[in-house]
């Protein structure tokens, strides 16, 4: 059963401009959150990260909102650069943090 | 401070034979974390590692997959018997022993092949 669920394989969006990625779980116990970005032929990096406790991180660029009671999460990107194109994935612990589950992953493109 | 480290970057093999994946965590790291990512989907968990230690291995198959993550050198994730349906990217993470938050660091994957 896929717990953390990114529904939208792809999204294109002019340079500049924000690139909302989505991400929703089912699990209630996740209470930890993150965002990987991952280049072709290497290992995802970590971008960012919100405990359950929080409602938005934010670091440079890049914000994260999370919204307990729909089990929904978002990552915004403003502005959007080129070098942001890459697949970015969604990924939940929980409070004992042995391990991460991950989404699907959404391939980004920005356009110049 | 090198990141983790993987080998081999590839690797390619018949049906039935064996393969070894080696991590090297970061210095400093003693937690590892093996997972696979098969094409189109996104990485599972496969096994947690301590040093000498198996912590949480409920996502490796019952069979042919085995991990180690001994005192000295790296740590090892053996597939005996490959199949097709073994090839995947396979990525180690590590992190440090006092955690506060979640974040794994990544090495660049093994990507294995079976013919």
């Amino acid at each position: 059963d896929q717990q953390v669920k990114q529904n939208s394989p792809s999204l294109s969006v002019q340079e500049g401009r924000i690139s909302i990625l989505n991400c929703d779980y089912t699990n209630s116990m996740f209470d930890y959150f993150l965002w990987y970005k991952k280049y072709p032929a290497e290992g995802p990096t970590f971008l960012i990260s919100i405990s359950s406790i929080k409602d938005k991180n934010e670091d440079g660029r890049f914000t994260v909102f999370l919204n307990k009671s729909a089990k929904h999460l978002s990552l915004h990107i403003v502005p959007s650069q080129p070098g942001d194109s890459a697949v970015y994935f969604c990924a939940a612990a929980t409070s004992d943090g042995n391990k991460l589950v991950f989404g699907a992953g959404t391939i980004l493109r920005v356009k110049s | 401070n090198a990141g983790v480290m993987q080998n081999p970057r590839h690797l390619v093999r018949r049906r039935g034979q064996e393969a070894r994946l080696r991590c090297s965590p970061m210095k400093g790291h003693s937690h590892v974390y093996w997972y696979r990512q098969l094409p189109e989907e996104g990485l599972k968990f496969m096994v947690y590692l301590q040093k000498e230690n198996i912590i949480d291995e409920s996502g490796m198959p019952k069979e042919r997959f085995s991990a180690e993550f001994p005192k000295e050198g790296p740590s090892i994730l053996r597939i005996q018997q490959v199949v097709r349906g073994d090839s995947a990217a396979y990525f180690c993470a590590s992190s440090p022993d006092l955690v506060s938050y979640n974040e794994q660091f990544f090495g660049p994957g093994t990507r294995l092949t079976v013919l």
